[in-house]
């Protein structure tokens, strides 16, 4: 069983689309959090919810809208696609009473043409 | 705001031998975590070890060991008897301990290659 899954794995897009990544886990966790890996590997929180509460939001481009239907759902959703939004987008999860340990998810690559 | 500091882009170790990887950060908070997470070529984020800022013991596992200096701000990573499979990006990450932002500060990875 995939503790954190996310999907699609890999998606190609055109520029100025609009596209969704999804994120579930199955760990009971109540905090879940988007990170962004570059072509450079660096890695940057995005976003983080605590029971569907958002309360991480750096700074990043408001064509990014994370939507979080339920505890264990954390989805991304990124309109208006740009060359620069190609990066491996992680999902990540942790419990409430420790969230210092986070799992992660196999991560989401995005291309944009 | 933290920085982690990585100054170790690339290395490489032959087999059985002992790694050391390199990490430093800059904060002004006392209470805090440090970590080191390991990336295959598989993508998965997977934790390696983890320290508490407040506990003066090296954290350890199996073949991982840390050597946490909170004075001179470093957080190294020792792997012995390297294996094939460690190799990996190994990022050193930073957190801050308490309040409601539970944000790992990354920094830009070391690529370890684990030579036969």
């Amino acid at each position: 069983d995939t503790a954190v899954s996310q999907t699609p794995k890999y998606l190609v897009t055109q520029m100025g689309n609009d596209k969704s990544i999804k994120c579930e886990q199955n760990l009971g966790h109540d905090t879940m959090y988007w990170y962004k890996q570059d072509s450079k590997k660096f890695l940057k929180i995005m976003f983080s919810y605590n029971n569907k509460e958002l309360i991480i939001n750096e700074t990043v481009p408001n064509r990014f809208s994370p939507k979080s239907p339920d505890k264990a759902h954390l989805n991304l959703h990124i309109n208006s696609l740009e060359l620069g939004d190609s990066a491996v987008y992680f999902c990540a999860s942790s419990r409430g009473d420790r969230r210092e340990t986070q799992y992660f998810g196999p991560g989401t690559r995005l291309l944009v043409l | 705001a933290q920085t982690v500091t990585q100054s170790q882009p690339e290395m490489s170790v032959q087999e059985a031998e002992t790694v050391t990887l390199s990490c430093t950060y800059d904060t002004s908070e006392n209470n805090y975590y440090l970590f080191w997470y390991k990336q295959p070529p598989s993508r998965q984020m997977i934790l390696v070890i983890r320290q508490e800022a407040y506990k003066q013991q090296n954290a350890t596992e199996n073949r991982f060991s840390v050597n946490f200096q909170k004075a001179a701000k470093s957080f190294s990573l020792k792997i012995s008897d390297s294996q094939l499979g460690d190799t990996a990006m190994y990022f050193c990450a930073f957190m801050k301990s308490g309040g409601s932002n539970y944000k790992l500060t990354f920094g830009k990875g070391t690529l370890l290659t684990v030579n036969p």
